[in-house]
């Protein structure tokens, strides 16, 4: 049973388009939520991460909106380019650093 | 350079034959995992280390054995693997009790299981 809910699975997204991919939980302790970036042949790398004391976080082209009380987070892309198509892991994880992965979702950005 | 190592990253074996999957990091984390990746089901955890000899099962550890003997060696033992262990396996490392927990992930082992 998937402790945390991703959708959708797949997305395609013109160059310059904003893709947007969404996460859900239920365990309300969790308390750390990161995204995981991974391209193909290779392991996830840490892209970018919120913690519940903040609604949103954003680092360059990639923002993070976190909702408490509907328990939901999402990542957005802006202007999204060719070199950011890659499976995105949403992940949850409470104090004992046991991550609970989404399922995945492909984004590819066209040209 | 920093990073984590497995290996082998590709093997092919047959039910019951007992195999060894390394992972070695160099970062001097405290923390290791083993995880399983499957198309629709995403990374699922099989068992991670807080510490040397320390360890604990994830969600998925049936038919895994692990060890952890010393701080940079974690390797995952599938002692009589079944076909449906075939999968792509990933070893990460990390630092508890840092703000954003970061894990860092081997290269993936691609194991396939007739």
């Amino acid at each position: 049973q998937q402790q945390v809910k991703q959708s959708p699975q797949s997305l395609i997204v013109q160059k310059g388009g904003i893709s947007i991919i969404n996460c859900a939980y239920e365990n309300t302790a969790f308390d750390y939520f990161p995204w995981y970036q991974q391209f193909p042949g290779k392991g996830p790398a840490l892209l970018i991460a919120i913690r519940p004391d903040v609604s949103e976080k954003k680092e360059g082209r990639f923002t993070i909106s976190f909702n408490k009380s509907a328990k939901q987070f999402s990542l957005h892309i802006m202007d999204s380019q060719p070199g950011d198509s890659a499976t995105y892991f949403c992940a949850a994880s409470m104090n004992d650093y046991k991550l609970s992965f989404g399922a995945g979702t492909t984004v590819t950005v066209r040209a | 350079e920093a990073q984590v190592t497995q290996n082998p990253r590709y093997l092919i074996t047959v039910t019951g034959k007992k195999l060894t999957v390394t992972c070695s990091q160099n970062m001097n984390h405290e923390y290791m995992s083993w995880y399983r990746q499957d198309p629709g089901l995403g990374l699922r955890q099989i068992y991670y280390s807080m510490n040397v000899e320390v360890t604990d099962k994830g969600d998925v550890p049936e038919g895994y054995k692990v060890s952890r003997k010393e701080k940079r060696n974690f390797p995952l033992i599938l002692e009589s693997p079944s076909p449906n262990q075939t999968s792509l396996y990933f070893c990460a490392s990390g630092e508890p009790g840092t703000w954003d927990n970061e894990q860092f992930f081997g290269p993936g082992t691609r194991l396939t299981v007739l």
